[in-house]
């Protein structure tokens, strides 16, 4: 059973290029969060979706970030234009969420690791 | 101040070690409580979930809530140098579990 899928996995890229950065939830789950990692900030929620739409952007740091959900087995997270502060790794997870109370494991892709010039 | 703080490490100890690894928090709302292990260059993945006040034993782990102080523990007893990771605390208030609040991570290197 494949796990959270994203491309690319490194991404170098100049300033004021667009960067797309591309993750496939794993099969059935119906949430999807966009992360950012970085040594002075940890990791931080950028946005997340349920049933493909987004329910909290908040975490999107300005105007130049915006993610996608057409639909349930893919979103992308899009920069533009990219920044040198933008370089960070992205993570992409998805989880089952039923509703109500009660923990939903959300399940981590790889990253993509993206470095702007 | 950060709603959840993580103690900074780096920790390094030697193979066969028990490790503490541990997180204060500032939100009495956080009902569940999960540490999340993430190796070198790879996404974290859950390790330990627990809901509420109280201890959870999976293996060499024991997850430890104290709701009252607002302080979690993650223990390793018999440390190896397969626990090297970064581990970081989450939580979530009830209802809201689909967000969570991270820590911001503690690296543990298990020297053999």
């Amino acid at each position: 059973d494949a796990g959270v899928i994203q491309s690319p996995r490194h991404e170098v890229t100049e300033m004021g290029q667009e960067v797309t950065l591309r993750c496939k939830p794993i099969s059935g789950h119906n949430s999807l969060f966009w992360y950012r990692q970085t040594m002075m900030r940890g990791l931080e929620l950028l946005i997340y979706f349920n049933n493909n739409v987004p329910i909290d952007d908040s975490g999107m740091p300005e105007d130049r970030f915006s993610a996608k959900m057409p639909n349930a087995s893919f979103s992308t997270l899009k920069i533009q234009p990219s920044e040198p502060r933008d370089s960070a790794v992205y993570f992409c997870a998805s989880s089952l969420d039923l509703g109500g109370k009660g923990h939903h494991e959300q399940y981590f892709g790889p990253g993509t690791r993206l470095t702007v010039t | 101040q950060k709603e959840v703080e993580q103690d900074p490490g780096p920790l390094s100890v030697p193979e066969g070690a028990i490790v503490s690894l541990n997180c204060t928090y500032s939100n009495s709302a956080f009902q569940y409580f999960m540490w999340y292990r993430q190796y070198s260059r790879k996404g974290p993945e859950l390790l330990m979930y627990t809901y509420s006040s109280g201890n959870k034993e999976d293996g060499r782990f024991t997850a430890q809530v104290d709701k009252s102080s607002k302080y979690i523990s993650l223990f390793i007893r018999d440390s190896q140098p397969s626990d090297s990771a970064t581990y970081l605390c989450a939580m979530s208030a009830s209802g809201s579990a689909r967000q969570l609040t991270f820590g911001s991570g503690t690296q543990l290197t298990v020297l053999p």
